[in-house]
């Protein structure tokens, strides 16, 4: 059972370049969430879905991009990298009951130079 | 987004010691609560969860705290090892399944 898994775990991009992070989970669940990790800011949240087909919008959505087509997979898109937006992403997911919170991924660091 | 703090960002304690995190909320219609930890390198992991309607909680080596009254939460580490050296986040939710995080706590265990 290998729960949440992102890849990348590190990316350097440069200015302009788009990219896209990939997250998988294998557990089943309905809700799937991008969180981005920032030094003394704790977790924000980007996107969020609850269920294939279904996404919505965080606290800082601005420059990302979220598809569900799935219910395992919710990759979270860079449209053109900017330097504001070097951070450490987590995906995240959990049942419909909130019970337990959420199954965090390993993270990918981000690094726009 | 909701508000959620945290009272010290570092906390130092000897080992065999016992810890204690705390946070602050801000949202008095929050219902549910999480303690997270989060090892370099790695994702949040759950440690223990508290509901509105209880004040106390205990796992194994931790207990959560609530106090509605001043919107407080601690967690208290019993025993204090090495492998708790980490950052404690507290999560707190009131709708759905979205969650609030503080900023976090760096814990750090002097052999």
């Amino acid at each position: 059972n290998a729960g949440v898994t992102q890849t990348p775990k590190f990316q350097v991009l440069k200015t302009g370049q788009s990219m896209t992070l990939q997250c998988a989970q294998d557990m089943n669940h309905e809700y799937m969430s991008w969180y981005r990790q920032d030094p003394g800011m704790g977790l924000r949240l980007i996107h969020y879905s609850v269920g294939a087909g279904i996404t919505d919008q965080g606290e800082v959505p601005n420059g990302y991009n979220v598809s569900r087509s799935t219910t395992e997979d919710f990759p979270l898109r860079l449209l053109s990298a900017a330097p504001s937006q070097t951070s450490v992403y987590f995906c995240a997911s959990n049942t419909k009951g909130r019970a337990y919170g959420y199954t965090f991924g390993s993270g990918t660091r981000l690094t726009v130079v | 987004g909701e508000s959620v703090g945290l009272h010290l960002p570092t906390l130092s304690v000897q080992e065999g010691d016992n810890s204690i995190i705390n946070c602050a909320y801000s949202n008095s219609a929050s219902d549910y609560f999480i303690w997270y930890k989060q090892e370099s390198g790695k994702g949040p992991q759950f440690i223990i969860d508290i509901r509105s309607n209880m004040d106390k909680r205990q796992g194994q080596r931790v207990t959560v705290l609530l106090n509605k009254t001043v919107k407080h939460l601690s967690l208290q580490i019993a025993a204090t090892q090495p492998g708790d050296s980490a950052v404690y986040f507290c999560a707190e939710s009131f709708t759905g399944n979205q969650f609030y995080f503080g900023t976090g706590t760096s814990l750090t265990v002097i052999p």
